[in-house]
């Protein structure tokens, strides 16, 4: 199966600054990946399809990169609301993986 | 709006069976596959089978192969788990997902926890 990986674990940033979070595939996926936000006690929620287009109602702060085996989210000017653990997922072939995760706190 | 709402979870002793429903509403269920994902906090999100849209094809991850069966009835707008031979490491929330334009999960449910204890 291909394997995940995304950097860092943990992203301490403060409200206002820029955030890039990382995602590497173990083989290639094209463009055939996603990114999805998780906050405390709730469901995930897709933010990027395609590596790169936004989902119904994301805001543009959130962009996303890549192709390949290396993909990035970016978050522009982080809000109090974008402070969650955002996953990647590929959906390049069976079985469907996702990333561990990357946590956005509060520094 | 998309609405996913899983019920059937709760504590069943190891090999012991149980079948998460998940009702879909605001979208045009027979039209899109279905996905299972489930998430706990040693391992995160581990995506546990998929369903096309007509249920002519279903695909497994190799943990729960030949124990669990996804199906779904559009008649009724409800995608189906059945969890047999349950184990200890199936302990977990599980969420029913949508396709999106591709095969991507679009849309998710609010999960329901599985706990395999004795």
């Amino acid at each position: 199966e291909i394997v995940m990986t995304q950097s860092p674990a943990t992203l301490p940033v403060s409200p206002g600054e820029r955030a890039t979070l990382f995602c590497r595939a173990s083989e290639s996926v094209t463009t055939n990946l996603v990114w999805h936000q998780q906050k405390p006690g709730h469901a995930p929620r897709l933010l990027i399809y395609g590596a790169s287009t936004r989902a119904t109602g994301i805001p543009a702060r959130f962009s996303g990169s890549g192709s390949g085996t290396e993909f990035t989210l970016t978050i522009s000017s982080l809000q109090s609301e974008d402070f969650a653990v955002y996953y990647c997922q590929q959906y390049n072939d069976w079985p469907q993986t996702f990333g561990q995760g990357t946590k956005v706190e509060i520094k | 709006q998309v609405q996913l709402v899983e019920s059937g979870g709760g504590v069943v002793q190891p090999g012991r069976s149980l079948r998460l429903s998940c009702a879909a509403s605001g979208f045009t269920f027979s039209d899109y596959g279905m996905h299972w994902v489930r998430q706990d906090p040693r391992k995160g999100l581990q995506w546990v089978a998929v369903i096309s849209y007509d249920a002519t094809n279903t695909y497994y991850a190799d943990s729960v192969r030949g124990r669990f069966t996804i199906s779904r009835d559009n008649s009724e707008n409800t995608l189906f788990l059945q969890m047999d031979s349950l184990r200890p490491e199936d302990t977990a929330v599980y969420f029913c997902a949508s396709y999106g334009v591709g095969r991507y999960i679009a849309y998710w449910g609010q999960g329901t926890l599985v706990t395999v204890s004795s």
